[in-house]
């Protein structure tokens, strides 16, 4: 059974930073390509950052480019999405999903069959 | 960056109605679109990919149709538990973009 597990959201202040991890299990990890999808309060979905299967591609939404970095060890079977100059429309549900299509490299292949609880980052002061 | 237009925004529905909910991408796409359920407080669930194809697992009562740019979700039989926003997804080209949702409220 594939479950992807996010973990590290919380409180943090305008201009901080914080690290989210996914933890996968049920498939084989460094085959498929991650993201993160964010859904701020109310909102709809915003693809936020992909990475493909062995880590060597990373792609990012203009709204975050610059500031957030995506990463993944696959040894371990995490995803991670380095969060930094977070602002309050940072604020979020941050999902990891995974690609329905094995072996992409590109900035986005798939639908993305299986989805995180998600973890809520706030910013503020 | 394409846009992904849903209509309506929302709308009320009575169980065993038959409803469908649209989707227009601002450029063609071929058939590279998902559409998903989401519950409050809960994860997107896939539902259909390439635009007609029934994600496992997913009652036959979801179908989807379209290509190019117009797309649609129906639900032929309404069921309580159907109640929930649902998002199109293109998947054509970065990024990968999102319609606003359609929430589907009980009458």
């Amino acid at each position: 059974e594939v479950q992807l597990l996010e973990s590290g959201g919380g409180l943090v202040q305008p201009g901080g930073s914080l690290r989210l991890s996914c933890a996968a299990s049920g498939f084989t990890f460094s085959s498929y390509a991650m993201n993160w999808v964010r859904q701020a309060p109310g909102k709809g979905l915003e693809w936020v950052s992909a990475i493909s299967g062995s880590g060597v591609n990373t792609y990012y939404a203009d709204s975050v480019k610059g500031r957030f970095t995506i990463s993944r060890d696959n040894s371990k079977n995490t995803l991670y999405l380095q969060m930094n100059s977070l602002g309050a429309e940072d604020t979020a549900v941050y999902y990891c999903a995974k690609d329905q299509r094995a072996y992409c490299t590109n900035a986005v292949c798939s639908s993305f069959d299986y989805w995180g609880q998600g973890t809520l980052v706030t910013v503020s002061s | 960056a394409i846009r992904m237009t849903q209509s309506p925004s929302s709308f009320s529905a009575s169980t065993g109605d038959r409803v469908t909910i649209t989707c227009r991408a601002s450029q063609g796409i071929s058939s590279y679109l998902a559409w998903y359920q989401q519950k409050p407080g809960k994860a997107p669930k896939l539902l259909i990919y390439a635009a007609s194809t029934l994600q496992s697992g997913v009652p036959s009562r979801f179908s989807g149709s379209g290509s190019g740019t117009d797309f649609t979700l129906t639900i032929s039989c309404l069921q309580s538990e159907d109640f929930a926003t649902y998002y199109c997804q293109q998947y054509y080209s970065y990024p990968g973009t999102f319609g606003q949702g359609t929430k589907v409220e009980i009458k």
